[in-house]
């Protein structure tokens, strides 16, 4: 099937450590993003990538890392500075050229204890 | 970069009654507009979406939304909503590039 996958879907942190998340694709889209969740607060742009091995901050880049080397695949990295890092985070995908339709994952949920 | 104002966090109805979501943005350019909506359980999909042209435009389930240019809105609308409607629905604006951003999102409790 078609889709995107996250993985994990629940991960656990202890504090200091970074902790990576993985989102791939097979749709053969161009863009890819990292959204991140809270409640209240919408989804919130962390990074994107139009094309492969380029991409893009968002509003809260900071605390977060991405690469682009294939261009199905788009893992981000909680780092340790990340002050908040508790929440729901999605990947999306899409044709990009600003054609705007975005498909999503299911998301994986991050704890830090 | 562009904003997205909803006006409403949590909206409660009977079925049959009938539904505005409110939504802003901030950009003075060309923007693509959208409405995203969650189900339960489900993932995040597409409602309906303006790029140009008729500004009243029609998504699926009954959904349509109307762009009024001159007062920088995008508000979503349904005649009359059933108990399935019952998800979060989220407006999201691009500025014809690809960084699409999002609304705080907006609750829709529809009471059987």
């Amino acid at each position: 099937d078609g889709g995107i996958t996250q993985s994990p879907k629940y991960l656990f942190r202890k504090e200091g450590q970074n902790v990576t998340l993985s989102c791939e694709q097979n749709l053969n889209h161009d863009a890819m993003y990292w959204y991140r969740q809270d409640p209240g607060q919408g989804l919130r742009l962390i990074y994107y990538s139009q094309i492969v091995n380029d991409f893009q901050k968002g509003d809260i880049a900071e605390g977060y890392s991405v690469s682009r080397e294939k261009k199905e695949s788009f893992p981000l990295t909680v780092t340790s500075a990340q002050k908040n890092p508790t929440a729901f985070y999605l990947c999306a995908s899409g044709f990009g050229g600003g054609t705007g339709e975005l498909f999503f994952g299911e998301g994986s949920r991050l704890t830090v204890l | 970069a562009q904003s997205v104002s909803q006006h409403n966090h949590h909206v409660i109805l009977s079925e049959a009654a009938s539904l505005e979501l409110g939504c802003n943005y901030s950009y003075g350019g060309t923007v693509n507009l959208f409405w995203y909506v969650q189900y339960p359980g489900q993932h995040l999909q597409l409602l309906l979406k303006y790029f140009s042209g008729d500004p009243l435009v029609k998504g699926i389930k009954g959904f349509e939304a109307e762009f009024i240019k001159s007062k920088f809105s995008f508000n979503l609308r349904k005649p009359s909503v059933q108990w399935s409607d019952t998800a979060e629905y989220f407006c999201a604006v691009n500025a014809a590039t690809d960084d699409m951003r999002f609304g705080a999102g907006t609750r829709l409790t529809v009471k059987p």
